[in-house]
Order: structure tokens, then sequence, then C-alpha cells
């Protein structure tokens, strides 16, 4: 089965931008992959944050945005607030068949 | 209010089998495929499965098939996960989740253990 990949850790400022990246072992990430973005906090169930590439729940904060980018999927954080420190996954479907990546620790600093 | 309740979690031994079952209301359960997904202990998540609408394709993720298999029955809004030959590395929190959108179940503790 497909791997999928994340950058294991990123650090962002306070109120600064940062790009969490969710790669395909089998190529280019396109919206046949139906990529979702999870947030989850030590305890927490997983929240979903963004479905089908870019679409927003009416829960997912503003400043959370996300696109297909240089053949990944991305999600961008603009403008971090401590409360975004957490983990974040990506997933994406392969024929029916979905695999989520490792997870990206996002530390707010 | 999309709502996802699993139960049947617990304490199994090795070899063991469980059944985990997830009561979906807010919504027709039989709209929508639906999935397991766990995340073991300290660990990322891991989807496990999803199964179609109308129940008749169900995917598996390759370490887990022929070992697990999941049901629905729309009838009483209602997915299953049947866990046979359970393994020490099966202990995780299992999740009941609705594909189209990504809405979560609380998730239901298994633990394989002697």
């Amino acid at each position: 089965q497909a791997v999928v990949t994340q950058e294991p850790s990123l650090t962002v400022s306070p109120g600064g931008t940062v790009t969490l990246t969710c790669g395909s072992s089998t190529g280019a990430v396109t919206s046949v992959h139906y990529p979702y973005w999870f947030q989850q906090k030590p305890g927490q169930v997983p929240r979903t944050l963004i479905y089908d590439t870019s679409n927003k729940h009416s829960w997912t904060p503003a400043r959370f945005s996300a696109s297909l980018l240089g053949g990944k999927a991305a999600l961008t954080l603009s403008g971090a607030q401590p409360e975004d420190e957490a983990e974040y996954y990506c997933l994406l479907t392969y024929s029916g068949a979905r695999v989520f990546g490792g997870g990206t620790k996002l530390t707010v600093l | 209010e999309v709502q996802l309740v699993e139960s049947g979690g617990g304490l199994v031994q090795p070899g063991g089998s469980l059944r985990l079952s997830c009561a979906a209301s807010g919504f027709t359960a039989g709209s929508y495929w639906m999935s397991w997904v766990r995340q073991a202990p300290g660990k990322g998540l891991e989807w496990v499965a999803n199964i179609k609408q109308d129940g008749s394709e169900k995917n598996y993720v390759d370490s887990m098939k022929g070992r697990f298999t999941i049901s629905r029955d729309n009838a009483k809004n209602s997915l299953h996960l049947q866990m046979n030959s359970l393994r020490l590395d099966d202990t995780a929190v299992y999740y009941c989740v609705r594909d189209y959108g990504g809405y979560w179940g609380q998730g239901t503790l298994v633990t394989v253990s002697s």
C-alpha cells in the first residue's frame, strides 16, 4: 500500500505562518486523493479541520487553509496561536482504501 | 448533530476475538462510506477498513486482511468490526468515522494482553 509522508516536526512562532505538507509514494497528490487534515491534541479525539482538499468545517478556525502545492497536499496556518500546538495528520484515499501520514508535531514557540 | 458512539472494547487474550459496534445518529449512516481507524498508545493514526453505503465494497489495510471484517446494518444505523486472532499489537483505541466530512466517535479501547 502507498506511503504517505509528512514532516515529523515543525516549529512556528506565535503569529507566524507555517505550511505542513502531505506527500504520496505513488506520485503527485491530486484532488482524487481527497486529502483530509486532522488536528489532535494530547488525550483528545482527532478533529477534522479540512476535508476533500480544502473544505472547512464550521469549527475550523479561519487561520487554517489547505490546498494542493507542488504535488503535495498542504495545510497552511497563518497567525499561529498557542492553542494550535498539536499533532496534525493528513489522510489520502487510494481507490477507496485510505492511508494516514505519520503526523507532524507542530510546536508554537 | 452527527454522533457516533463506539462500544464493545475491552480486555482480550492474544488469539481471541472481539466485535466492535458503532451506533450512528443525527444522519442516515446508510448514505455514507464508514471507516474504522485505530490509534495504539503513543502512536499515530492508522486507518483500518471502510465499507461502502450498501456494504457491497470493503477495503482493508493489508496487515488486517483476513483477521478483521467490517460490516454494517443500515436498518439499525450501525457499523461493526469483527476482530479475530487478536495480537498484542492490536491494542489501541478504535474509532468509528464517517468518511465524508470526517466525523469521529469518542473511541473504544481494545487491550490485548495475557
